[in-house]
């Protein structure tokens, strides 16, 4: 089975600003990692996706996270924050099977 | 390319009544198919997923049920619905790495 953890419901960073938000997972086979971002009443649209190869993987908008197997952490960050980066994300794991585990999510908000 | 769509965007019921979302998927053939639900401050929840025509398979009891009469359509239907059934509604189909692409979403209110 597999899970995720998001560590901090909210996160408040200045414009310009490093934004960090935290993933961990738990998976009984080599996982499949995802980080979706949704704006007010909209979809998710994916940020990025680890599969295999590379452990640092690079998304749109900026963004890019680390998979680290030892820590089983997929964290996510932006150098410099902006303020259309105001929206909730998740992190979500799946175990090379149909379906996908997300964790709880994390609301950004920018502060000027 | 492939797009997903899911209507209506909104939806206003009252207690007590039928109702029936529905989600088509164009640019794919035979994809997985799933109905999550978004509830105020309780992230996503998996309802159904279908990985064919007339397969359903349901992850939580509840009032609700879902449908896939063709390919690339994807029904969730209720007959009766429930206070608790409020929520944000989202469609979405798989590639054949788990990645998830999504619908616009379908908001309901039940009073």
């Amino acid at each position: 089975a597999q899970s995720v953890t998001q560590l901090g419901s909210h996160v408040s960073v200045s414009e310009g600003a490093l934004v960090l938000l935290r993933c961990n997972y738990s998976s009984s086979v080599p996982p499949y990692l995802f980080w979706y971002v949704q704006y007010p009443n909209q979809g998710l649209q994916l940020l990025l996706k680890y599969t295999t190869g590379a452990t640092l993987v690079k998304g749109i908008n900026g963004f890019e996270a680390e998979f680290k197997k030892s820590e089983t952490s997929f964290h996510l960050t932006k150098p410099s924050a902006h303020m259309s980066d105001a929206a909730e994300y998740f992190c979500a794991v799946s175990g090379r099977g149909y379906k996908l585990s997300f964790g709880a999510g994390t609301t950004v908000t920018v502060r000027a | 390319s492939q797009t997903i769509h899911q209507w209506p965007a909104t939806l206003v019921q009252p207690v007590g009544s039928p109702l029936s979302l529905e989600c088509t998927v164009e640019g794919t053939s035979n994809p997985n198919l799933y109905w999550y639900r978004q509830a105020a401050g309780r992230g996503l929840q998996l309802l159904f997923y279908s990985v064919g025509i007339g397969q359903i398979s349901s992850e939580v009891p509840q009032n609700l049920s879902a449908s896939r009469p063709q390919d690339r359509q994807f029904i969730l239907s209720s007959k009766k619905l429930l206070l608790s059934d409020s929520g944000f509604y989202l469609c979405a189909w798989s590639s054949n790495t788990g990645e998830l692409f999504f619908g616009e979403g379908s908001r309901l209110t039940v009073l």
